[in-house]
């Protein structure tokens, strides 16, 4: 049983670029949440999708957004890339309200 | 502000020896978790404390969510080369029950460095 699958592993853009992550839950999960770690930091939340919509989002700005596919797989896009936005993506999937299961991550540099 | 403190923030010790993190905050949680992160990974889930005053024992980990469930803290025993990692704690915001789901908020975090 694949756990959550997160891709690409690493990923090198430049400011002012566009940018998609993408996630597959574990099997069986229906919710997926990101979230942005700085190195040496703890995780900050940015948003969660459950039934292909945004249910809760924290303090980030709108360049921010995502998408859940009909497959529960989900997807994070960023607009205009700026530095402060290299970090860990983290994505985390969970069955309805139950605990959260983490993949290991899409580490993004921005330069 | 975090709405969950963790100290101390680095941690070196040697093979053998004992140590306590603590997370604290000035909110109630209904639940807890802590976490363990190795460099290249996501978070791995150790446990979730429900009840104040809850203490769970895994194998020389112990956690213990305080009475008033605002604070919670993780002891090892005997720490190995083999702890090494960024250990977290965290709760859920934004709902009401004992299991994790919703925003969860982070601790900042704990680097603990364990030498042979």
């Amino acid at each position: 049983d694949a756990g959550v699958t997160q891709s690409p592993t690493h990923l090198i853009k430049t400011r002012g670029q566009q940018v998609t992550l993408r996630c597959s839950p574990k099997s069986g999960h229906d919710t997926v949440s990101w979230y942005q770690q700085a190195l040496g930091q703890g995780p900050q939340f940015i948003f969660q999708y459950y039934e292909e919509e945004e249910r809760q989002r924290g303090n980030f700005p709108d360049r921010f957004s995502g998408h859940q596919f009909p497959n529960y797989s989900s997807e994070l896009n960023v607009n205009a890339l700026l530095l402060g936005d290299s970090a860990l993506y983290l994505c985390a999937s969970s069955f309805s309200r139950s605990i959260q299961y983490f993949g290991a991550g899409t580490r993004l540099s921005v330069l | 502000t975090q709405l969950l403190e963790q100290s101390p923030q680095f941690l070196s010790i040697q093979e053998g020896e004992n140590l306590t993190v603590y997370c604290n905050s000035s909110s109630v949680f209904s639940s807890l978790q802590w976490y363990r992160q190795e460099p290249g990974e996501g978070p791995v889930l150790l446990v979730t404390v429900v009840t104040g005053g809850e203490v769970k024992k895994l194998k020389r980990l112990t956690f213990q969510f305080g009475d008033a469930r605002k604070d919670s803290s993780l002891h090892i025993t005997a720490a190995q080369p083999g702890d090494t990692g960024l250990y977290l704690c965290a709760g859920p915001r934004g709902g009401a029950g004992g299991t994790s789901y919703g925003k969860l908020t982070f601790g900042q975090g704990t680097i603990l460095t364990v030498h042979p």
